[in-house]
């Protein structure tokens, strides 16, 4: 599976939009994204995957760059229980394992 | 959505003992789960993959006599920590891929946090 690389951690106001980036850089043609979130002692939770459109669902939105190289995750508006760690993931298919790698520390603050 | 849950949710152990940690499929079938461990302040770090009615299949490095993994129904797959030592406190996720809005995605338990004393 293709490695991404997102920033150690990031700072959010309330009612924000939290923007996360993700790279992967060697990701192939028929490897999805997939972002998953860890609150603080409990099993990872899904949020949104894509392939090469921009998704959105209830939770955030998912754009991915033309070339695929890289991704912005986007909360719209930050809650403090938005506050979690954020794990960009790239895979082949939806039953394959899942290769966390180090994840992004979001901080959401009043 | 689907459901995954884990039992127990906090184990204590002596040095010397096993434990034996369940992951059960609430309300779909699973015939693959995994297994992780998460030590403090890290990431999810993938431990084998357990596949119903066939052996589990373990990453690189991890001790497959040490981590007993049985996978005997299409809902359940358990984790035995054989011979506990303190090193193998931890916390254990297992996930198994189910359908949920409209796609199959990860479903994680919600974890056993386990400490060997």
């Amino acid at each position: 599976d293709a490695k991404t690389t997102q920033p150690p951690s990031m700072d959010c106001a309330e009612g924000r939009a939290a923007n996360l980036p993700c790279n992967h850089s060697t990701i192939s043609g028929n490897e999805y994204v997939y972002w998953y979130r860890q609150i603080h002692s409990q099993g990872p939770q899904y949020i949104i995957h894509g392939l090469k459109n921009n998704e959105t669902n209830e939770m955030a939105s998912l754009i991915i760059t033309e070339d695929r190289k890289s991704s912005t995750l986007i909360l719209p508006h930050a809650t403090l229980r938005d506050t979690a760690v954020y794990y960009c993931i790239v895979r082949v298919g939806s039953t394959d394992k899942l290769i966390f790698g180090t994840g992004t520390r979001l901080q959401v603050f009043p | 959505g689907a459901v995954v849950s884990q039992h127990p949710s906090r184990v204590i152990c002596k040095s010397g003992t096993s434990v034996k940690i369940e992951c059960r499929s609430l309300d779909f079938q699973a015939t693959t789960m995994f297994w992780y461990r998460q030590f403090p302040k890290q990431s999810l770090m993938l431990m084998a993959t357990s596949n119903e009615g066939s052996k589990a299949t373990y990453e690189q490095g991890v001790e497959k006599d040490k981590f007993l993994i049985n996978h005997a129904s299409l809902t359940l797959s358990t984790l035995t920590v054989t011979s506990a030592h303190p090193e193998d406190s931890s916390f254990y996720i297992c996930s198994a891929n189910g359908r949920g809005r409209g796609h199959t995605e990860a479903f994680f338990g919600q974890g056993t946090r386990l400490t060997v004393v």
